[in-house]
């Protein structure tokens, strides 16, 4: 399955701790969506990158988070000073361009104890 | 705010039942899609709708896109227990970022009984 891969699938930090989520895109695409959900809930937005670049980080709290797409190597969304409302799943999205449709990872359930 | 409201937000039905999913906003879109999620995995597409007043099947599944591109419907004839699920509906707002970047609705959790 040459799929969206995102790791882990789960991840366990204690308050204060940093996470990090990774999400390598479907071969051939260059953008990338990572979308929040919480329990029983649609997917928030958070942010979207295209290689290198970080095109709209409007529904990304501005303090503690962050976002990566290098050049090499897969998108990174890290987590500092964790809290418990943090837990969520996180899912990755990629599409070959910005209007296609998207195509999800099965998600990061971060749980913060 | 809730741009995309959905509803139902829980449907329990019997095998063979039909349904009808609906999303409403005061919002046009450029496009809607409509999405499927099994617990512990992500989104899968079902379909996009880009037209005013399309209908699109698939199979069982019938896609309506309001005429204003502000509303859809997704409506499920004679359901089956593998139908169960959350439901997802989502689009990008006409005169955003064009971004791509999705709005969703909250979802519609159904669950098919045998």
């Amino acid at each position: 399955n040459a799929g969206v891969m995102q790791n882990p699938r789960h991840l366990v930090r204690r308050r204060g701790q940093e996470a990090r989520l990774r999400c390598s895109p479907m071969k051939g695409h260059s953008h990338v969506y990572w979308y929040r959900q919480l329990p029983e809930e649609g997917l928030k937005f958070m942010v979207y990158l295209q290689k290198e670049n970080i095109i709209d980080e409007s529904g990304m709290p501005k303090e503690r988070f962050s976002a990566e797409f290098p050049k090499e190597g897969p998108s990174i969304l890290r987590i500092q000073q964790v809290v418990r409302g943090d837990s969520a799943a996180y899912f990755c999205a990629s599409s070959p361009t910005k209007n296609s449709p998207l195509h999800f990872g099965n998600g990061t359930r971060l749980t913060v104890t | 705010t809730q741009l995309l409201e959905q509803s139902p937000q829980f449907l329990s039905i019997q095998e063979g039942e039909n349904l009808t999913v609906y999303c409403n906003s005061s919002s046009v879109f450029s496009s809607l899609q409509w999405y499927r999620q099994e617990p512990g995995e992500g989104p899968v597409l079902l379909v996009t709708v880009v037209t005013g007043g399309e209908v699109k099947k698939l199979k069982r599944l019938t896609f309506q896109f309001g005429d204003a591109r502000k509303d859809s419907s997704l409506h499920i004839t004679a359901a089956q227990p593998g139908d169960t699920g959350l439901y997802l509906c989502a689009g990008e707002v006409v005169g955003s970022s064009n971004t791509g970047k999705l709005i969703f609705g909250q979802g519609t959790t159904l669950q098919v009984k045998p």
